[in-house]
């Protein structure tokens, strides 16, 4: 089916380093799935932070930057300099038709 | 300005109580959506529907019945809340074509706990 792998748990990161998390993404019954990060800020809905709809395109939004790499099958979400203000969980998602399939959702925790 | 708004923002039941969730969507999208969100999984999708009396199974539908009354209204409902539904509950709407096609604008969020 299809599905979504990006990295687990929590991720901690010192204020102005640089950031990457990882996605990867399966689509078997999606031919051309879109493909999202959305994020969630503590006590709030999620919200889309970037959207890329063709392969080889890249998204941004707030500094972060993410390629739909088909090759791959990867949407790696990466930040040169991370803020304070960034802590908040990140999840990888791909869309198809109605169907929207989630990764379990990475925390970012940036370090003063 | 557009939005989700769930509610309750938090519930306690007990096992066998009756819980409904509610949703309203002032986005004037067609499509509306029930998810839940546990920890180690990404949101799964228990309901959805795409206009006024319209519902649709999603992927983890068990122990859960939903209701579109309105383009704007769309309630989730467990009529035997057991412990395994404890959880954290998303509403969300999208549009339909184009640009707006499967991105989703969420509520806030339903936090549920079955005692």
């Amino acid at each position: 089916g299809d599905s979504v792998t990006q990295t687990e748990g929590q991720v901690t990161v010192s204020e102005s380093k640089s950031l990457i998390i990882n996605c990867t993404y399966s689509a078997t019954s999606i031919a051309y799935p879109n493909l999202f990060w959305y994020v969630r800020y503590p006590g709030e809905g999620l919200q889309l932070l970037l959207k890329v709809i063709t392969a080889g395109q890249k998204g941004s939004s707030r500094g972060f930057e993410a390629t739909y790499n088909k090759e791959t099958t990867s949407f790696h979400l990466q930040k040169a300099s991370v803020q304070e203000s960034d802590s908040a969980v990140y999840y990888c998602a791909l869309g198809g038709g109605y169907k929207v399939v989630f990764g379990s959702g990475t925390r970012l925790l940036v370090s003063p | 300005e557009a939005a989700v708004t769930q509610s309750p923002r938090n519930k306690v039941t007990v096992t066998g109580g009756n819980v409904t969730l509610s949703c309203r969507q002032t986005n004037s999208h067609n499509y509306m959506y029930w998810y839940r969100q546990d920890t180690g999984h990404g949101l799964r999708l228990i309901h959805y529907s795409y206009g006024a009396g319209n519902l649709q199974i999603g992927d983890v539908p068990d122990g859960y019945k939903a209701t579109r009354t309105t383009q704007e209204d769309f309630f989730l409902l467990l009529e035997l809340a057991s412990p395994s539904q404890t959880s954290l509950y998303f509403c969300a709407s999208s549009g339909t074509g184009g640009a707006s096609q499967n991105t989703l604008y969420f509520g806030a969020g339903t936090r549920l706990s079955v005692l």
